[in-house]
């Protein structure tokens, strides 16, 4: 069935370094694709999204990339701040059900002032 | 504008004991669903519906029921509770199907002793 599998962390970082959190999807066809993000003692929310081969995703300074050559949608972003400590989920959804959105086990990212 | 409201936060239950998880959402969302988060796990699906009257499994529906009898309304029960219910339980819900995103309530963290 499709899945996502996503880098394990934890990732602790200093502030304004560069940050990548490695996804890689299986799945038949072409899935949408997506970057959730949950703060510490919330839901998560929508980070960003493609829905096509090479469509780039981006939002709060954060971007991915749908790479169908190499089933992947990294996450990445320049110069992180304090305030991207959180947990990051990659999600994926279709083509086989389209009202199914399977989510990787996500990834703690801390940084530190 | 609420968006989707989860009650209650905090709930401690003892095995055999039955339960309802509420969820509500008042942006007139077709599409809801139910997913529980567990450590290094992700989140899985337990059940969806795509409209009123309508719903479906998901990845882990055993020891679940719901039913979905307004569009803004999605309860989830615990028929029996086991100490393996014991989770954090998401409730999301999106316009038409998760392709859009989905908006989720803040959370449910059940114990089962």
């Amino acid at each position: 069935g499709d899945s996502v599998t996503q880098m394990e962390g934890p990732v602790t970082l200093s502030e304004e370094a560069f940050l990548t959190i490695n996804c890689t999807y299986t799945a038949t066809g072409y899935p949408s694709l997506f970057w959730y993000v949950q703060y510490p003692g919330e839901g998560l929310q929508l980070l960003l999204k493609a829905t096509k081969a090479d469509d780039k995703g981006s939002n709060k300074g954060f971007e991915a990339t749908y790479r169908k050559e190499t089933t992947s949608f990294h996450l990445e972003k320049g110069s992180v701040q304090v305030s991207d400590s959180a947990v990051y989920f990659c999600a994926l959804s279709g083509p086989s059900n389209d009202y199914k959105l399977s989510f990787g086990a996500g990834t703690t990212v801390t940084v530190r002032a | 504008n609420a968006g989707v409201t989860q009650t209650p936060k905090f709930q401690v239950l003892k095995t055999g004991q039955s339960m309802t998880l509420q969820c509500a959402q008042d942006m007139n969302h077709e599409y809801m669903s139910w997913y529980r988060q567990d450590p290094g796990m992700g989140l899985r699906l337990i059940h969806y519906s795509v409209g009123a009257g309508i719903t479906d499994q998901g990845e882990v529906p055993n020891g679940y029921n719901v039913s979905r009898s307004t569009t803004e309304d999605f309860p989830l029960r615990l028929l029996s509770a086991a100490p393996s219910q014991t989770s954090v339980y998401f409730c999301a819900s999106s316009p038409r199907t998760p392709n859009y995103g989905y908006t989720f309530g803040s959370g449910t963290r059940l114990t089962v002793v």
